[in-house]
């Protein structure tokens, strides 16, 4: 099947420093990209939608300028969390959809702790 | 606009028994329905899906799911449960009708847990 992979696995930072987490579709190529976030838990709540050299869609509520997603080719998507604090700790998912359009593929999350 | 519940937070059943998930959709068109599953600190596997066809639908690892549309339900089903199956298991749903993004919709999640 499908693999999406997500880097790093886990991080910890300082409050006020960025973070910036990569998504890949390692055999595929993935037209669309989703971000999810996850509290303890909980359900996945979707963050933006981002296609291929475009402008990511954020979900009502989610700060653009907060958590900037850039999707500049069709295997590699980034989520970078500016200027982050103790509030933006949780565990965050990509998925990944290909051409079939009719199955997303998720990474295995990243944990982020900000101190 | 598209919704999932999945109407229980916990299952507990035990090892070698039936396993049931329940989950119902609400779309404005025609659903694509989907189950996950979660273990701790994962990201989310596929389990099944049904976008067509027959309603009795086989996934992974023994699991299976009926499409019922006048009920609305998708409830997640497997004959025999393992304690390798607990884990953390969401429904989703995306409305093919209206929403062209492809976005999931997902239940809350509902834990099964499977004692020895």
């Amino acid at each position: 099947g499908a693999v999406v992979s997500q880097h790093p696995s886990r991080v910890i930072c300082k409050s006020g420093t960025s973070v910036k987490i990569e998504c890949r579709s390692l055999d595929f190529q993935a037209t669309t990209m989703f971000w999810y976030r996850q509290f303890p838990k909980q359900s996945l709540m979707l963050m933006a939608t981002s296609n291929e050299g475009s402008k990511a869609t954020y979900e009502q509520g989610v700060e653009k300028d907060k958590f900037l997603i850039n999707h500049a080719s069709l295997t590699l998507s980034t989520l970078t969390v500016t200027s982050a604090h103790p509030e933006d700790s949780s565990f965050y998912i990509c998925s990944a959809e290909g051409l079939a359009e009719n199955e997303q593929f998720f990474g295995p999350g990243t944990r982020l702790t900000v101190l | 606009a598209q919704s999932v519940a999945q109407p229980e937070d916990q299952v507990n059943v035990a090892e070698g028994n039936p396993l049931t998930v329940k989950c119902t959709y609400s779309v404005s068109g025609n659903p694509y329905l989907f189950w996950y599953v979660q273990y701790p600190n994962r990201g989310l596997q596929f389990l099944l899906k049904y976008i067509t066809g027959d309603n009795l639908v086989k996934g992974s690892y023994g699991f299976e799911a009926e499409f019922n549309k006048s009920q609305t339900s998708f409830h997640l089903k497997k004959p025999s449960a393992l304690v390798s199956d607990s884990a953390l298991y969401f429904c989703a749903v995306r409305d093919m009708w209206t929403d062209s993004w492809g976005k999931l919709q997902f239940g809350a999640g509902t834990q099964v847990v499977v004692t020895p």
